[in-house]
């Protein structure tokens, strides 16, 4: 079946503008997560989605980032007033719930000039 | 609180060549262990994980690793590299949580 599929593949944005990147999971799915991955580091939480509960935002790193989940389903991750430091590779991924296998779109590279 | 420590960032080894990447982490509760890798252009994948159960895990492609709680680390092993294992490897721990936390990752170079 389809894997998660992430869009854009690649944005590129001026300095103070805002952009939204979108996630569709594995359908049936019931847990999303959106990661960043800069440059030479890990994988850093950003928030996770569990089904019909309230999402855990606390990885977000300012009240710049936002991310909501239609239906259970389709996420979309929004970064206001973007700046240089927000340049990375933005990845979400998708189980059946915790401790289960992570599946992991193809990423969004956001690049903030 | 948890973290992960993956002690190479790059390891340059040679094909059919033994290759081991570290990684190590805290927590002061039972953990779950997971190796991801990422293939050049291409997504994260599970490459194998440890819930519970024997300490040693294989992948289908001729990796293992093995879970040594006194030392805190899980190690990843391969015993003769081949040119297609050129990926970054991640190393993450969960304890039971919805949390995973990932390590800063190595990248596996395999020379001819």
């Amino acid at each position: 079946g389809a894997g998660v599929s992430q869009s854009p593949s690649n944005k590129v944005t001026e300095k103070g503008k805002d952009v939204e990147l979108r996630c569709d999971p594995i359908s049936g799915h019931t847990a999303l997560y959106w990661y960043r991955q800069s440059l030479g580091q890990g994988l850093e939480f950003l928030i996770y989605f569990q089904g019909n509960s309230a999402p855990d935002k606390s990885g977000l790193p300012s009240d710049r980032f936002s991310a909501e989940r239609t239906g259970g389903s389709v996420s979309t991750l929004t970064i206001q007033r973007t700046q240089q430091e927000d340049s990375a590779v933005y990845l979400c991924a998708s189980s059946l719930g915790i401790n289960n296998e992570q599946f992991f779109g193809p990423g969004t590279r956001l690049t903030v000039l | 609180a948890q973290s992960v420590t993956q002690l190479d960032s790059q390891v340059p080894v040679f094909e059919e060549a033994p290759v081991e990447l570290r990684c190590n982490y805290s927590s002061s509760v039972s953990v779950y262990l997971f190796w991801y890798v990422q293939y050049p252009n291409q997504g994260l994948q599970l490459l194998l994980k440890y819930l519970s159960g024997s300490t040693l895990v294989e992948s289908i492609n001729g990796f293992e690793a093995e879970f040594n709680k006194s030392q805190t680390s899980f190690h990843l092993r391969k015993p003769s590299v081949h040119i297609s294992d050129t990926a970054e490897y991640f190393c993450a721990v969960n304890t039971g949580g919805f949390k995973t936390i990932f390590g800063a990752g190595t990248r596996l170079f395999v020379k001819a």
